[in-house]
């Protein structure tokens, strides 16, 4: 199935630094979230976008929904070792019924070492 | 707590056997749906139900499978004759929770086919 583009794959950096990751799409989306996933569990969603230009903060979390519509980054900023995890991005044209169906990315896989 | 539950969160069997999980929502949503994560990929989309009709089945979806949701409220997806290539995540979602165009996923029913 269609998944978006999402880079990098996996980051591994030292606790303090600050990360970015990003995803692109051929598609436009009406909506962008970023979801969090520890081993084990379901993702949890961290960010929801809902403008083009739209820039939103979540504590040390920062994401954009990108102006072409078809992409969006986060950044966490002063990085923790409880922010290890997989980072997904997703997207949706949004409206009611199957257009809350999410097309995913494949993730970046975040290691913070203490 | 997601309000998603998922049952059983581990599955192992054995090539041939039947399977099925069962998902819980907490509180009576509209819409739920099934993904499938398979190892080092993000979510992707099987099938959604608007109360009992289910309306959308993603072609990963084969005849193997087949998803219910009796009374609107509570989900099955069972799966026939599993293969190892049916080996994976399955998570159940509803929407809102946290905004419009959201999925609140839950923990997941890890499937592993010998």
């Amino acid at each position: 199935g269609q998944q978006l583009n999402q880079s990098p794959q996996s980051m591994f950096i030292q606790e303090g630094e600050d990360v970015s990751m990003n995803c692109t799409s051929s598609s436009i989306f009406n909506t962008w979230l970023w979801y969090k996933q520890e081993p084990g569990e379901g993702p949890v969603l961290l960010i929801a976008l809902y403008k083009a230009g739209e820039l939103t903060s979540n504590g040390r979390l920062t994401a954009q929904f990108g102006i072409t519509r078809k992409d969006s980054f986060l950044n966490i900023s002063a990085s923790i070792p409880s922010d290890v995890g997989i980072y997904f991005c997703a997207g949706t044209r949004g409206g009611g019924g199957s257009n809350y169906k999410l097309t995913f990315g494949k993730g970046t896989l975040l290691t913070v070492n203490p | 707590d997601t309000g998603v539950s998922q049952n059983p969160r581990h599955k192992i069997t054995k090539r041939g056997q039947n399977v099925t999980f069962r998902c819980d929502p907490i509180s009576e949503h509209n819409r739920l749906y099934w993904y499938r994560q398979t190892l080092g990929q993000g979510p992707e989309f099987l099938t959604y139900f608007q109360n009992e009709a289910q309306l959308e089945k993603s072609r990963l979806l084969s005849d193997r499978f087949s998803a219910e949701r009796p009374k609107g409220s509570f989900s099955t997806l069972e799966i026939q004759r599993t293969e190892q290539g049916d080996s994976a995540m399955y998570l159940c979602a509803i929407d809102g929770g946290s905004g419009a165009n959201v999925l609140t996923f839950g923990a997941g029913s890890r499937l592993t086919v010998l």
